[in-house]
């Protein structure tokens, strides 16, 4: 079974830093994409990020980049996002997400997500 | 930036059929995926590639395109599918995702 498990959420002050994580099982991580989204309170989904399997491919949505970064550690079939200058527009539950292995870019498989908020 | 326009609201009767639309652009290009999300959970993949259903999603759900114009179908609404529902694609180049603006399903 696919489990996806967020870690690092939290409150931080605007302008701090946060190291999210995403510990992967149950499928071969090292040849999956994988993916950031997030969704702040009661609003709809954003894509974040995306990072190829071998870390040598990223992409991010214009409003966080510069700021964070993907990266991927295949040996401990782990994802992370690191977050810089954060705003509190940033304020949101992260999803880690695998990207399916089909043809185009889809979310097969969610982690429950971990919440960011960003205030004074 | 590119957008992908959805109603913010569909209302049905129970056995009835639901239509979720979404639009944008670069839809006749790129494949559209669709994803129910319930409160308080992740989101869940119910239609990929326009029309195709992922393994274990029923088929009361389906998908279709036509121009740029993709539409997610449930037919025969059970009150389990009242949910919130998104679209997905990419932009006409292909290197940035995005969502839209999503659906509530509301089962009368």
């Amino acid at each position: 079974e696919v489990q996806l498990v967020e870690s690092g959420g939290g409150l931080v002050q605007p302008g701090g830093s946060l190291r999210l994580s995403c510990a992967a099982s149950g499928f071969t991580f090292s040849i999956y994409w994988m993916s950031w989204v997030r969704q702040a309170p009661g609003k709809g989904l954003e894509w974040v990020a995306n990072i190829k399997q071998d870390g040598t491919e990223k992409y991010y949505v214009d409003s966080v980049k510069g700021r964070f970064t993907i990266s991927r550690d295949n040996a401990k079939n782990s994802l992370y996002l690191q977050m810089n200058s954060l705003r509190a527009e940033d304020t949101a539950v992260y999803y880690c997400a695998r990207i399916g292995a089909a043809a185009g870019i889809y979310f097969d498989s969610w982690g429950q997500g971990t919440l960011v908020t960003v205030s004074s | 930036s590119y957008e992908l326009t959805q109603p913010p609201s569909v209302s049905v009767s129970p056995g009835q059929t639901a239509r979720i639309t979404c639009s944008g652009d670069a839809l006749p290009k790129q494949y559209a995926y669709w994803y129910q999300q319930k409160p308080g959970q992740a989101p869940v993949l119910v239609i990929s590639k326009d029309s195709e259903r992922p393994s274990g999603i029923p088929d009361r759900f389906s998908g279709s395109s036509s121009g740029t114009t993709v539409t997610l179908t449930i037919s025969g609404v059970q009150a389990e599918d009242e949910a919130d529902y998104y679209c997905q694609s990419a932009d006409s180049s292909g290197t940035y995702e995005v969502f839209g603006t999503g659906t509530k399903v509301t089962v009368l």
